[in-house]
């Protein structure tokens, strides 16, 4: 199985910081990556999909980038309703897996 | 409008068979390329994908859940079923399906809590 570790498990930054989130795939997995954010009591939301591009509706502040096994989410400038926690999911390969999360907070 | 709803029990005793049922609308399962799956999330942990199916009934599982998963569709009516058999308390989570197109799990229902206790 393709195993993903994420990190931080959690964060804690201030209003309009910048806030990057990483995963490290443990095989080579091009760019089938994704992340979502989930809000508690909520289902997780599509944030990012091909490791880089932005699903619909989601606001420009958020990207994503790949250096080789390794892909990065961030956030340009932390907003209130940006609170929640981030997963990360390797779609290359069945069994489809998803890094443990990081729970972002507010400081 | 993408829309999925699961249900389920709500409650079962351990050894008994969990069934799920996932109605969607807003897309067809006979479409080239489209898929379902289920994930799932004990209280306050992550997720964990547990069964995909396709478009031409093409079906993955993940082997940690050995052969207790049964994942199935009924295409006419919009509605994909994922059992799972011989639970027991660790299979006690809110149970998700999830559109799965382009690879992606791109839309997903609001989730159903099953708890399994004696």
């Amino acid at each position: 199985d393709i195993q993903m570790t994420q990190s931080p498990a959690s964060l804690s930054a201030s209003l309009e910081e910048i806030v990057t989130i990483t995963c490290q795939a443990s095989q080579d997995i091009g760019n089938w990556l994704a992340w979502y954010q989930q809000k508690p009591g909520k289902s997780p939301q599509l944030l990012i999909y091909g490791a880089t591009s932005l699903a619909d509706g989601v606001p420009s502040r958020f990207s994503g980038s790949r250096s080789g096994t390794q892909y990065s989410l961030k956030i340009s400038r932390l907003q209130v309703e940006d609170i929640g926690i981030y997963y990360c999911l390797q779609a290359y390969s069945a069994p489809y897996t998803f890094g443990a999360g990081t729970k972002l907070e507010l400081k | 409008q993408v829309t999925l709803k699961e249900s389920g029990p709500g409650i079962l005793q351990p050894s008994q068979t969990l069934s799920l049922t996932c109605t969607f609308s807003g897309f067809s399962l006979s479409t080239y390329g489209m898929g379902v799956g289920w994930i799932r999330q004990p209280s306050g942990k992550g997720l964990e994908w547990l069964a995909n199916i396709w478009w031409d009934d093409d079906k993955y599982y993940n082997p940690s859940l050995k052969n207790r998963l049964t994942i199935s569709k009924d295409t006419s009516n919009n509605q994909a079923f994922l059992k799972i058999t011989n639970v027991d308390t660790a299979d006690t989570a809110t149970y998700y399906c999830a559109r799965n197109y382009g690879s992606y799990f791109d839309y997903w229902g609001q989730g159903v809590m099953v708890t399994v206790s004696s």
